[in-house]
């Protein structure tokens, strides 16, 4: 089992729609929760950062994260056909998790005018 | 430049071949990080330098892999007697300090095709 678990989709929504992305995590290490988008033949670019458990808003976007449950989610409302892109959870925490990143495997996300 | 750079773009060897791969961090950073991502896959971690060392290499796959980053700026990624296997985009990135609580800064990739 992977450390950290993602739905690769593909998802496929029309534009407007309220889109939901979530990865779940076995290390209870983990403390640093991020999201990155990444566009074809590009590398990943950050959207999110979340510190430990709560909620952080940004324009459209709102990540989740849920410590208690070992799941975190990205909500992305009014949905546009440039969100099209392949989003990566990805998280850090301390010790042996320390510095380096620990990805999902993504979910690739489809908006249709 | 404003952000991290790696070449080259693209990469064509044959089996059995030696490759380098570069990447040349934001300027500053102190944090350099090379991750290798399959085909549907998220990047794996390889190995990340704290300034000239390799602070955490634990993610490199065989004794075929090494990095090396002399200057505390510039890292090589070397891989020797290339397999099939190899075929991925290594991306590099950076970061102020430790990643976590910085932000890591990634380059668009090396995409490496062993034949």
């Amino acid at each position: 089992q992977k450390e950290v678990e993602q739905d690769p989709g593909p998802l496929s929504v029309p534009e407007g729609a309220i889109v939901s992305l979530n990865c779940t995590y076995s290390n209870s290490a983990f403390q640093y929760f991020m999201w990155y988008r990444q566009y074809s033949r590009k590398g990943p670019e950050l959207l999110m950062y979340t510190y430990s458990s709560g909620n952080k808003e940004d324009g459209r976007f709102t990540a989740q994260v849920d410590k208690s449950s070992k799941y975190i989610s990205l909500f992305i409302r009014d949905s546009q056909p440039s969100d099209s892109a392949t989003y990566l959870c990805a998280m850090s925490g301390r010790g042996s998790t320390l510095g380096r990143l620990y990805f999902g495997r993504g979910t690739q996300l489809t908006v249709w005018p | 430049g404003a952000g991290v750079s790696q070449t080259p773009s693209n990469k064509v060897t044959e089996k059995g071949k030696y490759v380098e791969l570069r990447c040349d961090p934001i300027s500053g950073h102190t944090a350099l990080y090379w991750y290798r991502q399959s085909l549907g896959q998220g990047p794996e971690f390889l190995i990340y330098f704290q300034g000239t060392g390799a602070a955490d290499d634990s993610g490199l796959p065989n004794d075929r892999f090494f990095a090396v980053r002399p200057e505390g700026s510039v890292s090589t990624l070397k891989i020797q007697r290339t397999e099939r296997g190899d075929s991925a985009v290594y991306l590099c990135a950076s970061s102020l300090g430790l990643a976590g609580a910085n932000e890591q800064f990634f380059g668009p990739g090396t995409r490496l095709t062993v034949l």
